[in-house]
């Protein structure tokens, strides 16, 4: 089932701009991560933050969490036409024990325009 | 990071056949793999948990009958479509736990049957 729900759906900013998505999650987890895929290929991680953390920064890339929310935002500074891709945020539940288990949210599609 | 690959990338096959896809984690042992399926413009949906030498553990509505996986070695685990329909038709993407719990996933197999 799914887990995450991104919001917005879509997004559509120009180069240069600041791009936000945000992520809802229902149960409690070990660990929130956020990945981007680009069209009709495979999964690129971007950043991983654990459930003690609060913020975490990779590049242009800032990524928190609120627990108390359930909660995640992702964003990407002065973003670029090559940042354009579908963006999930992935939860692992707290108890999955040793299968941790990732559940995709249904995802952000980001298009930067030149 | 590590690597995980899928062969094939792409295959397209009749309706009535099966098809087989490996996911490798070309270095580091997986003791765990995922097996992951996307159908267009929809998030990835969790179909099955495979631990090495162990039956996979399949998510509710997945028939096991009909994906086959095998994880005989800490490198290779299979998925195999069979009797493959039209319906069956999508992006399959595996995902390889290490030893530390980070997930790699592979860059995908699309799948279209005819």
């Amino acid at each position: 089932s799914q887990q995450g729900e991104e919001d917005p759906q879509a997004l559509s900013i120009q180069e240069g701009e600041n791009a936000t998505m945000n992520c809802s999650y229902k149960t409690s987890i070990n660990n929130l991560q956020w990945y981007r895929q680009n069209s009709g290929r495979g999964l690129v991680h971007l950043i991983l933050i654990r459930s003690n953390e609060r913020e975490k920064h990779s590049g242009r890339l800032r990524v928190t969490l609120d627990t108390s929310k359930k909660s995640s935002s992702l964003l990407i500074t002065a973003s670029r036409a090559a940042d354009t891709a579908s963006y999930f945020c992935a939860t692992v539940p707290m108890g999955s024990g040793g299968y941790q288990k990732v559940t995709f949210g249904i995802g952000t599609k980001l298009q930067v325009i030149p | 990071g590590a690597v995980v690959s899928q062969h094939p990338s792409w295959v397209i096959c009749k309706s009535g056949t099966s098809v087989k896809i490996e996911c490798r984690s070309l270095d580091f042992q997986a003791t765990t793999m995922f097996w992951y399926r996307q159908f267009p413009k929809q998030s990835l949906m969790l179909m099955a948990t495979s631990n090495e030498g162990s039956k996979a553990t399949y998510e509710q509505g997945v028939e096991k009958d009909k994906f086959l996986i095998n994880h005989a070695s800490l490198t290779l685990s299979t998925l195999t479509v069979t009797s493959a329909h039209p319906e069956d038709s999508s992006f399959y993407i595996c995902s390889a736990r290490d030893q530390v719990a980070e997930q790699f996933f592979g860059p995908g197999t699309r799948l279209t049957v005819l």
